[in-house]
């Protein structure tokens, strides 16, 4: 079962635009994680917030997290054409063993 | 820099056959996760390991799938026998023991069942 839930399901931008990403989830958690995968191949882990923080950056990514609406956006700064790919949100539960429950993902666009 | 080896990259395979696909984790990685990701999907867990023991795999098919970690580093995920609706990519990913961090996911291996 999939627990995140991102939105738009797809984004088409130019390049030089910032893109935003938003993700949805329904149980608590104790982390959630940002991945990046390119057509037919791995994911690539982008960036990793925990419950108790509320905004996280790296480099031209920059995440933030709502507990309370149980919610969490991605916003890439000045998108280029590499950035094309599928972003999937995923959450780590509490307790017990620690594993990811991915969305289904935005398919970003960036046209040159 | 390190990486999660999985193979074969691709497999085409009739159904009702028996196919496996192998991964080798990063080294030092006690946890291990065997996803699948159904093409335009998120990936899904199917079973996660700790060292050479299985912690989760509520998800895992046990009818006609099957998972190992022998000696608590490479494994082994077998699909006996493979339907239509295995068509999909199997990932696996491996990340440190006990803290929450990133993982780190290998290619993939995409399975056609014809």
């Amino acid at each position: 079962s999939q627990q995140g839930e991102e939105d738009p399901q797809a984004l088409s931008i130019q390049e030089g635009e910032n893109a935003t990403m938003n993700c949805s989830y329904k149980t608590s958690i104790n982390n959630l994680q940002w991945y990046r995968q390119n057509s037919g191949r791995g994911l690539v882990h982008l960036i990793l917030i925990r419950s108790n923080e509320r905004e996280k950056h790296s480099g031209r990514l920059r995440v933030t997290l709502d507990t309370s609406k149980k919610s969490s956006s991605l916003l890439i700064t000045a998108s280029r054409a590499a950035d094309t790919a599928s972003y999937f949100c995923a959450t780590g539960t509490q307790g017990g063993s620690e594993k990811l429950v991915f969305g289904k993902g935005t398919k970003l666009t960036v046209n040159p | 820099e390190a990486e999660v080896a999985q193979s074969p990259r691709y497999k085409i395979t009739e159904k009702s056959q028996a196919v496996a696909f192998w991964c080798d984790p990063i080294s030092g990685h006690a946890t291990l996760y065997w996803y699948r990701q159904i093409l335009g999907q998120g990936p899904e867990l199917l079973v996660q390991f700790q060292d050479e023991s299985v912690v989760d795999d509520s998800q895992l098919p046990k009818d006609r799938f099957s998972a190992e970690r022998l000696k608590g580093v490479d494994s082994t995920l077998k699909i006996q026998p493979a339907e239509l609706g295995d068509s999909a990519m199997y990932l696996c990913a491996s990340s440190p023991r006990r803290l929450p961090y990133g993982y780190t996911f290998g290619s993939g291996t995409r399975l056609t069942v014809v």
